[in-house]
């Protein structure tokens, strides 16, 4: 089994749909969670960070953590075609010495 | 602005030379990371530092090598090419552990 699960959808939903995007995991010791946006042919950037537990919310996105279910989630509200992309989710251990690891990513397509 | 950036963006090699692709920061980050994306795998952890002089092997490290002799440069070395080591090369940094990487733009490498 893999640290981290994603599914890779490809995801499509129309403009304006809620859309809802998880990963889960099996290393307890994980204490960071990431969301990451990767548009094509480009890096991936940083879209929301959580530490530990907890509910975060940024405008149109919400980043939950359930660490007793080793399952996070990203949720977009109010989709845009711009929101069309590939979305990582990631995470770490605290201690030093431990580097991100990442899902496979999820490919959204939102359509106008 | 403090950037960090990547190069070549493409690449193409013949089977058994050897390559070196290199990632440059300037924002003084001692953390810093190389990563292949591939279809189907996501991002894989390939070599990572610390600081000057530390280096340690990923999830994918054989048939590559780093080194880091200063805080701005990570130069990613394919010592024999394989064709299985087509793929797209990231560069990453951050200036604490656990927390949210900054990407390059990536190296697209092609072994033939």
């Amino acid at each position: 089994q893999k640290e981290v699960e994603q599914d890779p959808g490809p995801l499509s939903v129309p403009e304006g749909a809620i859309v809802s995007l998880n990963c889960t995991y099996s290393n307890s010791a994980f204490q960071y969670f990431m969301w990451y946006r990767q548009y094509s042919r480009k890096g991936p950037e940083l879209l929301m960070y959580t530490y530990s537990s907890g509910n975060k919310e940024d405008g149109r996105f919400t980043a939950q953590v359930d660490k007793s279910s080793k399952y996070i989630s990203l949720f977009i509200r109010d989709s845009q075609p711009s929101d069309s992309a590939t979305y990582l989710c990631a995470m770490s251990a605290r201690q030093a010495g431990t580097a991100l690891i990442f899902g496979k990513g999820t490919t959204l397509s939102v359509s106008s | 602005d403090a950037e960090i950036t990547q190069s070549p963006r493409h690449k193409i090699t013949e089977t058994g030379r050897q390559v070196t692709l290199a990632c440059h920061q300037t924002w003084n980050h001692n953390n810093m990371f190389w990563y292949r994306q591939d279809l189907g795998h996501g991002l894989r952890l390939i070599h990572y530092s610390y600081g000057v002089q530390d280096t340690n092997k990923g999830e994918v490290s054989d048939g590559y090598s780093v080194s880091r002799s200063n805080t701005e440069d990570l130069p990613l070395t394919l010592e024999s090419a394989a064709s299985s080591q087509t793929s797209v090369y990231f560069c990453a940094s951050s200036d604490r552990v656990g927390v949210g990487y900054t990407f390059g733009s990536g190296t697209r490498l092609t072994v033939v």
